[in-house]
């Protein structure tokens, strides 16, 4: 069935480090994929997402591509902030159009300041 | 659009007692979702609707726990009896067009 690998957490970077959390799937047909975002006490929260092979999502500063020849959506950012202490979860969707989503374990990322 | 709302946002409750967890989606999701999450085992969904009707619910731990949508507008997770090892955050999410939007979450403790 499909699933989605991510990043060991924690992570640990200081405030305007480069930051990249791996995230990896397998899936049957053409999934689309999402980054989500949870902070403290809050539900999840809508990140980036991408629907088709080569396309990028982008908010916020953070940047994840949809890798069809590596089945990799990892999510970047160039300089990371305080606030960007949160939750990252990587998601793909049930292509059958059950509207499903499959998600990572999440990665927990701290930013230091 | 308010957003997914879900009441109350805090529940505390013996063993053995009733609980009701409620959920409004956004207004045209024609998708909803329960979820829990806990350290644990992370975030687990325990049944969908579309349209009002229930899809999956392969995810319901068991029978003590039951879901409703008895209009658009308007969903329920109930657990009865409650254990202590319900303890979690129930996420209630609504989506269209294939992006889930999630409410606040319940953090619901049983004594």
């Amino acid at each position: 069935g499909n699933s989605v690998t991510q990043m060991e957490g924690p992570v640990t970077l200081s405030e305007e480090a480069f930051l990249t959390i791996n995230c990896t799937y397998t899936a049957t047909g053409y999934p689309s994929l999402f980054w989500y975002v949870q902070y403290p006490g809050e539900g999840l929260q809508l990140l980036l997402k991408a629907t088709k092979a080569d396309d990028k999502g982008s908010n916020k500063g953070f940047e994840a591509t949809y890798r069809k020849e590596t089945t990799s959506f990892h999510l970047e950012k160039g300089s990371v902030q305080v606030s960007d202490s949160a939750v990252y979860f990587c998601a793909l969707s049930d292509d059958g159009g059950a509207q499903k989503l499959v998600f990572g374990q999440g990665t927990r990322l701290t930013i230091n300041p | 659009d308010a957003g997914v709302i879900q009441s109350p946002r805090h529940e505390v409750t013996e063993m053995g007692q009733e609980v009701t967890l409620r959920c409004k989606p956004i207004s045209g999701h024609d998708y909803l979702f329960w979820y829990r999450q806990t350290m644990m085992r992370g975030l687990e969904l325990l049944i969908y609707f579309n349209n009002n009707v229930p899809i999956d619910d392969s995810g319901m731990p068991e029978d003590r726990f039951s879901a409703k949508m008895p209009n658009a507008s308007f969903s329920t997770l109930k657990i009865q009896p409650s254990e202590p090892r319900d303890s979690a955050v129930y996420f209630c999410a609504s989506s269209l067009g294939g992006t889930q939007y999630f409410g606040p979450g319940t953090r619901l403790t049983v004594l």
